[in-house]
């Protein structure tokens, strides 16, 4: 069984700190890793992909893959109250279906 | 500019009266997927296509079906709803099965 796990929180930061949210997986072989972000009653938006070990950011996000330790990461820099969202962890090995994580619920504190 | 648009956004039908949400797109994509999604929990793949081959999942209820007519719509179809259906249904698509998926609004389905 293929599982994600995610702290389910609330995770809450201050305005202007860096949220950090992590993600572990189970299958070994997974090569690709997507952070989604879903308002309360909206569809998930995609927001990072990364595939390969190490950093890599977009814009006020950066998100991290470390294989080895099947771990992957997603940083908001500078968080703004409009951050406040569940963030959805979904990892994928081939082309076999995407396996979400219950998501972790950030709340940004003005 | 939506480009997977769904409707409706919100249905609500009886317990046992069949009902069909639909799903649209613009992107071209080859992949269309369909995924459940009840309160606090993560999204529930339903099926998916790819092109015209139809992959079901396995613990996927019998009485939800799917139909993709052409490269730009897919039909959701569930027979006798139950109270236990309801939830947020998701379409989403992909290129390719191994890329990005990109969703829809959802489409609200309350079971009554």
């Amino acid at each position: 069984q293929k599982e994600v796990e995610q702290n389910s929180g609330p995770l809450s930061v201050p305005e202007g700190a860096i949220a950090s949210l992590n993600c572990t997986y189970s299958d070994r072989v997974s090569q690709s890793f997507f952070w989604y972000r879903q308002y309360s009653g909206k569809s998930p938006e995609l927001i990072m992909s990364i595939y390969s070990n190490g950093d890599k950011e977009d814009g006020r996000f950066t998100a991290q893959l470390n294989k080895a330790s099947q771990y992957v990461s997603l940083l908001i820099r500078d968080s703004q109250p409009s951050d406040s969202a569940t963030y959805l962890c979904a990892v994928q090995s081939g082309n076999t279906p995407l396996v979400f994580g219950k998501g972790t619920r950030l709340s940004v504190i003005a | 500019d939506a480009m997977v648009i769904q409707n409706p956004r919100y249905q609500v039908t009886q317990f046992g009266k069949p009902v069909t949400l639909s799903c649209s797109q613009t992107l071209n994509h080859n992949v269309m997927y369909w995924y459940q999604q009840k309160s606090s929990q993560a999204p529930k793949l339903l099926f998916h296509y790819y092109d015209k081959d139809f992959n079901n999942e396995a613990d996927t209820p019998d009485n939800f079906q799917s139909r993709r007519p052409n490269t730009s719509f897919c039909f959701l179809d569930i027979r006798s709803p139950g109270l236990g259906d309801t939830a947020m249904y998701l379409c989403a698509t992909s290129r390719q099965r191994n890329q990005p998926q990109h969703f829809g609004d959802g489409t609200r389905l309350s079971i009554l």
